[in-house]
């Protein structure tokens, strides 16, 4: 088992750019979600993926936009990208099982720095 | 909203010292809180949970209690080792599955 996989590792961009960032989830797991962890500080939660929709979003500005895939993959994408998004994007699976809690397994994340 | 917040570090031990890392919470209602631990260059493991009051999660000898009436999830354990230097961060969930994190806790230890 591969577990939850992060493309690219590390990523640089300039101020106003674009970037996606891509994810695959845990075998057996159908549901994805995206935090970012700024430098010294917890992960903030994004939004979450669940049958292809948004099921839940954090408090980030649309410039954050995500997608999931009918396999369960899922991409971040960040439009008009500012010197405050350099951050750790961390994307987290699980699977909707239905129970009280289900755990999320997180990948080891894409660096992304923002000139 | 719901919040969570951690002991300050860095925090620095000798090791077969005994840990601490206080974490209390804010929310309305029942979550279920989290321990989580972040090695150099790879993303977050889970390393215990508590899903009810009075609940003790443990596990590669770290224990938390759920305490209520102390809104309270602290970490311990009783000797610690080299191994153990990571940053740890608390965190709950409320329904959704959603993870509200502290801002981590930067643990060294020293041979």
């Amino acid at each position: 088992d591969a577990g939850v996989t992060q493309s690219p590792t590390h990523l640089i961009k300039t101020r106003g750019q674009q970037v996606t960032l891509r994810c695959s989830p845990k075998s057996g797991h159908d549901t994805v979600s995206w935090y970012q962890q700024a430098l010294g500080q917890g992960p903030q939660f994004i939004f979450q993926y669940y049958e292809e929709e948004e099921r839940q979003r954090g408090n980030f500005p649309d410039r954050f936009s995500g997608h999931q895939f009918p396999n369960y993959s899922s991409e971040l994408n960040v439009n008009a990208l500012l010197l405050g998004d350099s951050a750790l994007y961390l994307c987290a699976s699980s699977s909707d099982a239905g129970g009280f809690y289900n755990e999320q397994f997180f990948g080891p994340g894409t660096r992304l720095t923002v000139l | 909203g719901n919040s969570v917040t951690q002991m300050e570090g860095p925090v620095t031990l000798s090791e077969e010292a005994f840990l601490t890392i206080n974490c209390t919470y804010t929310a309305t209602g029942y979550p279920s809180l989290f321990w989580y631990v972040q090695y150099p260059g790879e993303g977050l493991q889970l390393l215990l949970k508590a899903t009810k009051a009075d609940d003790k999660g443990s596990n590669k000898g770290f224990e938390a209690t759920y305490r209520k009436e102390t809104t309270s999830f602290h970490l311990e354990k009783g000797s610690v080792q080299v191994s153990d230097s990571a940053v740890y961060f608390c965190a709950l969930s409320q329904g959704a599955q959603k993870l509200v994190f502290g801002q981590g806790t930067r643990l060294t230890i020293n041979p």
